[in-house]
């Protein structure tokens, strides 16, 4: 089983569209949990962090639940801009800054 | 402030020849990374360093090695490349005190023949 695995999608949403994407990680004691967005051909970029309370950015809300061992972005009116590919992002062993990427969800939303 | 840049942003190699890929941060951060990144597999860390003068293996280290002499540098060298090489390849660096957001490069697109 992969340690972060992600539907690769592509979504493909109307404009103003909420859409939602999942993420599943494989150890209980992953520590920390985050959004990175990457855009074709681009480096990637922190999109958000994830907290227990779950947090809200703007349009985008992330979500954790620890007890299913999952992770949730939701995009609401989506925009042109926000076609991209969504990595979800795990600090997968306690006592460690080593990141686990996931392999991205694509969005692409159109008019 | 260029944040972080990588040099050169594209090559091609044969099988067999070398090269160093550079990368280089204006943020005066610590840690330093290199990451892969291929079609369908996440981002995969090469090697990694915290601190000037000290590097470490990450997942997938053979065939590579790096070196940090200075703090705002730090080289991934392919000593005799492989098909298997071919890649996308991406710098990051982040500060000691903030351990979860890491700065990217543009990456270097690298193909081997």
């Amino acid at each position: 089983r992969k340690e972060v695995e992600q539907d690769p999608g592509p979504f493909n949403v109307p404009e103003g569209a909420t859409v939602a994407f999942n993420c599943t990680y494989s150890n209980s004691a992953s520590q920390s949990f985050f959004w990175y967005r990457q855009d074709c051909r681009k480096e990637p970029k922190l999109l958000m962090s994830v907290y227990s309370s779950g947090n809200e950015d703007g349009r985008f809300t992330a979500q954790l639940n620890r007890a299913s061992q999952y992770i949730s972005l939701l995009i609401r009116d989506s925009k042109l801009s926000d076609s991209a590919t969504y990595l979800c992002v795990v600090n997968m062993r306690p006592n460690t800054d080593k990141l686990i990427f996931g392999t991205g969800t694509r969005l692409q939303v159109f008019p | 402030n260029a944040g972080v840049t990588q040099t050169p942003k594209f090559r091609v190699l044969k099988t067999g020849q070398s090269m160093t890929l550079l990368c280089a941060q204006d943020m005066n951060h610590e840690y330093m990374y290199w990451y892969r990144q291929d079609p369908g597999m996440g981002l995969r860390l090469i090697h990694y360093s915290v601190g000037e003068g000290t590097t470490a293996k990450g997942e997938v280290p053979d065939g590579y090695n790096v070196s940090r002499l200075k703090k705002q540098n730090f080289l991934l060298g392919l000593e005799s490349a492989a098909p298997s090489q071919t890649s996308v390849y991406f710098c990051a660096s982040r500060k000691a005190t903030d351990p979860y957001e890491q700065y990217f490069g543009p990456g270097t697109r690298l193909t081997v023949t």
